[in-house]
């Protein structure tokens, strides 16, 4: 079965970076688009970007753009959201989720969420 | 990209149907077939109910329907049981490689 496990909270101070991964298993990786969604505390769902694990291409909300970073690793079926330039309504829990073949319905699949908490 | 407007709210006793609106415009609902909706218990990840507009994925029940007009999209809940309280998000894709999420519903079982 398909299954997404992303890695632990994190705790970070404003200004700094985060990284989190999201391990796929179960499927062919390189076959789906992989998108990464966020939920602030108390709050509805803001797409951020996605990314195509066979050829590395990316798309990203304007609103991350030049703060967002989307990576891959196909030798181990991880792929990464970097957020940089942290501010406090970075606060949230970061979803990877699993697209179809054409990338345009996201969230076949889901990951469990990362709570990445910003505060000095 | 603007989000897509829903009700905050809808409430339904249970076995009635519930109904719920996901407007935006013709750059994102009105222009593509790509309208999806997801449900959403507290402290749970979302999960896919509706895609395509109207299309369901494996395990969903039928209970659960989608359609769209012009520039709207609708998810209708028939036999409301006490498990599909949650919260509902639409989305739709929005052109140019941008996807879009709707406020948001909370489903409410009397």
């Amino acid at each position: 079965q398909v299954q997404l496990v992303q890695s632990g909270a994190e705790v970070k101070k404003p200004g700094a970076s985060v990284k989190v991964s999201c391990k796929a298993s179960g499927y062919t990786f390189t076959g789906y688009y992989m998108h990464w969604v966020r939920q602030a505390p108390g709050q509805g769902l803001e797409w951020m970007g996605r990314i195509n694990p066979n050829s590395g291409g990316t798309n990203y909300a304007q609103k991350f753009q030049g703060r967002v970073t989307m990576t891959r690793d196909t030798s181990i079926s991880t792929a990464y959201m970097e957020l940089s330039r942290l501010r406090s309504d970075d606060t949230a829990v970061y979803y990877c989720a699993r697209a179809d073949i054409v990338g345009a319905t996201m969230g076949l699949d889901w990951g469990q969420g990362t709570l990445v908490t910003v505060s000095s | 990209q603007s989000a897509l407007t829903q009700p905050p709210s809808a409430s339904g006793s249970p076995g009635q149907s519930v109904t719920i609106s996901c407007t935006g415009t013709s750059s994102d609902v009105g222009g593509y077939n790509y309208v999806s909706w997801y449900q959403q218990h507290p402290g749970k990840a979302p999960k896919l109910m509706i895609y395509e507009v109207s299309k369901r994925p494996s395990g969903v029940p039928d209970r659960f329907s989608g359609s769209k007009s012009g520039n709207t999209a609708s998810l209708t809940v028939s036999g409301l049981q006490a498990e599909d309280e949650a919260d509902y998000y639409c989305s739709s894709y929005a052109g140019s490689n941008n996807f879009v999420f709707g406020t948001g519903t909370k489903v409410t079982v009397l």
